[in-house]
């Protein structure tokens, strides 16, 4: 069965500083990793997916992520905190072995201070 | 307009009432699924259908039943509901001719059973 980890609930960034959100996965056989982001009053939007392709993963608003097997991780990253990125940020992992159900982490929070 | 809607936006019930929340896309997506937030769990898959005549049990199903009443409409039913139920709960979409399974999400309904 496929699990995902999210190190850290709460993650607090000044504007510009770097953010780096942390997910660790388990699977039984290659996953597909995701990372949704789910801004206030709405629902989950992608930001990127690794589907064993490239290992480092470039998605919208700036945010890329890295797969490292040897680590089980897909550690999201965005070099300049910017206001708008504040919002509650998901990874998911899902595999063929399960329907390419998603099974989803309990999300870390990010606020961003000016 | 959105591709994926659900109705009601937010509800506020009485315990033992019956409840049904309804989602509809237009996405022309065979795959939907429903899914509950709560805080600190992050999102838990509760049914999911992968066309009108296939509907699957997720995680968390006691409690809940769901109708696939045409490849656009998919309803989550709460027979008598209780106030562990009060959670956002989500509706989703996927197109099964991509593996990697993308999900694409409703902008939730916030349900309270009191």
């Amino acid at each position: 069965a496929q699990s995902v980890t999210q190190l850290g609930s709460h993650v607090s960034v000044s504007e510009g500083a770097l953010v780096l959100l942390r997910c660790n996965y388990s699977s039984s056989v290659p996953p597909y990793l995701f990372w949704y982001v789910q801004y206030p009053n709405q629902g989950l939007q992608l930001l990127l997916k690794y589907t064993s392709a490239a290992t480092l993963v470039k998605g919208i608003n700036g945010f890329e992520a890295e797969f490292k097997k040897s680590e089980t991780s897909f550690h999201l990253t965005k070099p300049s905190a910017h206001m708008s990125d504040a919002a509650e940020y998901f990874c998911a992992v899902s595999d063929q072995g399960n329907d390419y159900k998603l099974s989803f982490g309990a999300g870390t929070t990010v606020t961003v201070r000016a | 307009d959105a591709d994926v809607t659900q109705t009601p936006r937010n509800r506020i019930t009485k315990t033992g009432k019956r409840i049904m929340l309804e989602c509809s896309q237009t996405k022309g997506h065979d795959r939907m699924y429903w899914y509950r937030q709560d805080p600190g769990l992050g999102l838990r898959l509760i049914y999911y259908s992968f066309d009108v005549k296939d509907i699957n049990k997720g995680e968390i199903s006691d409690g809940y039943s769901v109708s696939r009443q045409a490849q656009a409409k998919f309803s989550l039913s709460l027979e008598s509901a209780i106030p562990n139920q009060t959670a956002l709960y989500f509706c989703a979409t996927s197109d099964p001719g991509h593996r990697t399974d993308t999900q694409y999400f409703g902008p939730g309904t916030r349900l309270t059973v009191l």
